[in-house]
């Protein structure tokens, strides 16, 4: 199994609030991503890294921002919580080559009151 | 707007029959398609890939199929045992690797 963790696994936070999720790999992958599941959508990219500081958004990005400060680290964070950012974040990675398979994490389930 | 389609929620099979799940795509620049199995409460898992310069991918009892004319992939799955049961997405991506889209989803039942 790819070494990758997410944390925390559930929260639940009030809308208003900032919220930031952790996704840590040990496998010193250079792409690292942020999906977020919702029934009638499958997964949706939110924002994706290609290194140390490098990022970019993806189709879903509004009211989210990531950082990663250093290879194993990407941070997601939600400056404002939102009822409409209720949802199963995944973090996701993938080395560099021609085989494009990413690895997952196991989830963190935020629910936004 | 949805880039990549599976227009089967969900997907009831025999235990030994062959599964089929399908997947649709509106972009040309789609170079390379996967998928995923998904069990409840845990991560997406790879399962297998095909490049758009094939049109087919065997990985023992999976097997993928690209019509790149019709931008249509299917998965298919010989014999279909119940652990297989799951919800399958496929994925997409241009040549880049580095945006992927996914389709919503098949959940797939195999019943002893």
């Amino acid at each position: 199994d790819a070494g990758i963790t997410q944390s925390p696994r559930h929260k639940v936070t009030e809308t208003g609030t900032p919220v930031t999720l952790r996704c840590h790999q040990t496998e010193n992958h250079r792409y690292m991503y942020w999906y977020r599941q919702d029934p009638g959508h499958g997964l949706r990219l939110i924002h994706y890294s290609y290194g140390v500081k490098d990022t970019d958004k993806g189709e879903v990005s509004d009211g989210y921002s990531v950082s990663r400060s250093k290879t194993e680290d990407f941070l997601l964070t939600l400056e404002s919580a939102t009822s409409s950012q209720t949802s199963v974040y995944f973090c996701a990675i993938r080395g560099v080559g021609l085989r494009y398979e990413q690895y997952f994490g196991p989830g963190t389930r935020l629910t936004v009151t | 707007d949805q880039q990549v389609k599976q227009n089967s929620p969900s997907l009831s099979v025999q235990e030994g029959r062959i599964s089929i799940l399908n997947c649709d795509y509106t972009n040309s620049m789609f170079d390379y398609f996967l998928w995923y199995k998904k069990y409840p409460a845990e991560g997406p898992t790879f399962l297998i890939s095909i490049s758009s310069i094939k049109d087919k991918n065997e990985d023992g009892r999976f097997t993928v199929f690209l019509n790149k004319s019709a931008k249509h992939l299917s998965l298919h799955i010989v014999p279909s045992q119940p652990g297989d049961s799951a919800v399958y997405f496929c994925a997409a991506s241009t040549n880049t690797g580095n945006q992927f889209y996914f389709g919503t989803g098949t959940s797939l039942t195999v019943i002893p």
